[in-house]
């Protein structure tokens, strides 16, 4: 059981350059979130997905952008790179969105842009 | 939303017991009470949850009043091992969820 599972582990971007950071899980889990950590500082959500179809803006989506074609892939994109967009980016999924619902993260993706 | 404020960082020794507490004065009823780690270049990973009184599991236990405005994390004879970020964390929906800046827990040998 993979559980969640991240790629790249690790990415250089120069600005202006797009990518996406991939997540996948497979524990049929309803619903999926991506983070950010900077360096000393608590996780800040991007997006969250609450079902194949089905995405909303967490607390810093801006330039970012997500989709949820499946239950199991949800995919983050950034479009035209910058500098404040460096930080370590974590995937997550739950069951359910109540807070009892323990929430199962990725191993992260170390993005620099530069 | 439930904020929560937990001190930046702590030191204990191998083998002692840990108490971290974290303040929630504003929880809201339906909230729970949960607590993540998280070891460097790593993920968080769930500890312990609870709503009042005591849970205990396999590696923690959580003391939680009956005002529920604090709770404390305790973890028995601590290792090397344990040393890592803390998060305490209060709200209804996972979406809604603020991680701080988490207590940094040093343990010595």
């Amino acid at each position: 059981n993979a559980g969640v599972t991240q790629t790249p582990k690790f990415r250089i971007l120069k600005i202006g350059q797009s990518m996406t950071l991939q997540c996948t899980q497979d524990m049929n889990h309803n619903y999926m979130y991506w983070y950010r950590q900077d360096p000393g500082m608590g996780l800040k959500l991007i997006y969250y997905s609450v079902g194949a179809g089905i995405t909303d803006k967490g607390e810093v989506p801006n330039g970012y952008n997500v989709s949820r074609s499946t239950t199991e892939d949800f995919p983050l994109r950034l479009e035209l790179a910058a500098p404040s967009q460096t930080s370590v980016y974590f995937c997550a999924s739950s069951y359910q969105d109540r807070s009892n619902e323990k929430l199962f993260f990725g191993s992260g993706t170390q993005l620099s842009v530069l | 939303l439930a904020k929560t404020t937990q001190p930046i960082s702590m030191d204990s020794y191998e083998g002692q017991e840990v108490n971290i507490t974290c303040s929630h004065n504003n929880i809201a009823t339906n909230d729970y009470i949960t607590w993540y780690q998280q070891f460097p270049s790593q993920g968080p990973r769930f500890i312990i949850q609870g709503y009042k009184t005591k849970v205990t599991n396999e590696v923690a236990s959580l003391f939680i009043p009956a005002d529920r405005k604090s709770s404390t994390l305790s973890l028995p004879r601590v290792s090397l091992s344990d040393t890592a970020v803390y998060y305490c964390l209060v709200g209804e929906s996972n979406y809604q969820l603020i991680w701080g800046a988490g207590t940094k827990l040093i343990i010595k040998p």
